[in-house]
């Protein structure tokens, strides 16, 4: 066990839909990093949260969007749903002190 | 083409054997990073070096900053070792990933 919870475990939607996911850091870590992973390609980075700031932005499509809470959790918005966005969405945080990356269980969402 | 190039794509070991996975990288970096991914799904950080040598277990990872190269061992491989190997350098806010290394040990 990480530490990183995410919710939903796994999510089916249609096309056009909106959905949520949410990640919740290790206890003490202030970074939230989001990824995707689709069947055709590698992991790919998609933003990363520093304390309720959003520090860098990777592939994000622009029907995507993400926020970090003050309680440090944060959450991903998928709007307009396309077949394409089905895949596995990880979050992960950081142990500032030792770089080291924790990576949530991962949450699978299949768009029919 | 990818900043990172990891070898082999795709490997079948006896469980036993000893077993190597490359990472060479064409950009100058500091550190890199090694992910587990297991079939479920779950990933795991296994290392994060920045020079010489780190060992957890039977995995021991090296690095060569110069050369641009890093290597993954399993020593003793086992059935359990089976999943993508996956090496990237840090921070994790970048979109540079190596493509994974499949890895299939047979008992």
């Amino acid at each position: 066990d990480s530490g990183v919870t995410q919710t939903p475990k796994h999510l089916i939607t249609a096309t056009g839909q909106r959905v949520t996911l949410r990640c919740s850091p290790r206890s003490g870590d202030l970074s939230v990093y989001w990824y995707q992973q689709s069947l055709d390609q590698g992991l790919q980075f998609l933003i990363h949260y520093y304390n309720g700031e959003e520090r860098a932005k990777g592939n994000i499509l622009e029907r995507f969007s993400a926020q970090q809470f003050p309680d440090l959790h944060s959450e991903l918005n998928l709007s307009s749903l396309e077949l394409g966005d089905s895949a596995l969405y990880f979050c992960a945080s950081r142990e500032p002190s030792t770089d080291t990356q924790y990576f949530g269980p991962g949450t699978r969402l299949t768009v029919l | 083409k990818n900043e990172v190039e990891q070898s082999p794509q795709n490997l079948t070991a006896q469980e036993g054997e000893f077993i190597t996975i490359n990472c060479s990288y064409s950009v100058g970096i500091s550190a890199l990073h090694w992910l587990q991914q297991h079939p479920g799904g779950g990933i795991v950080s296994l290392f994060m070096l920045s020079s010489g040598k780190k060992k957890h277990g039977r995995l021991i990872a090296t690095i060569n900053i110069q050369e641009k190269h890093s290597s993954l061992h399993i020593t003793a491989s086992h059935p359990r070792d089976s999943a993508v190997y996956i090496c990237a350098p840090p921070p994790l806010n970048k979109l540079v990933f190596g493509a994974g290394t499949i890895l299939r040990v047979k008992s």
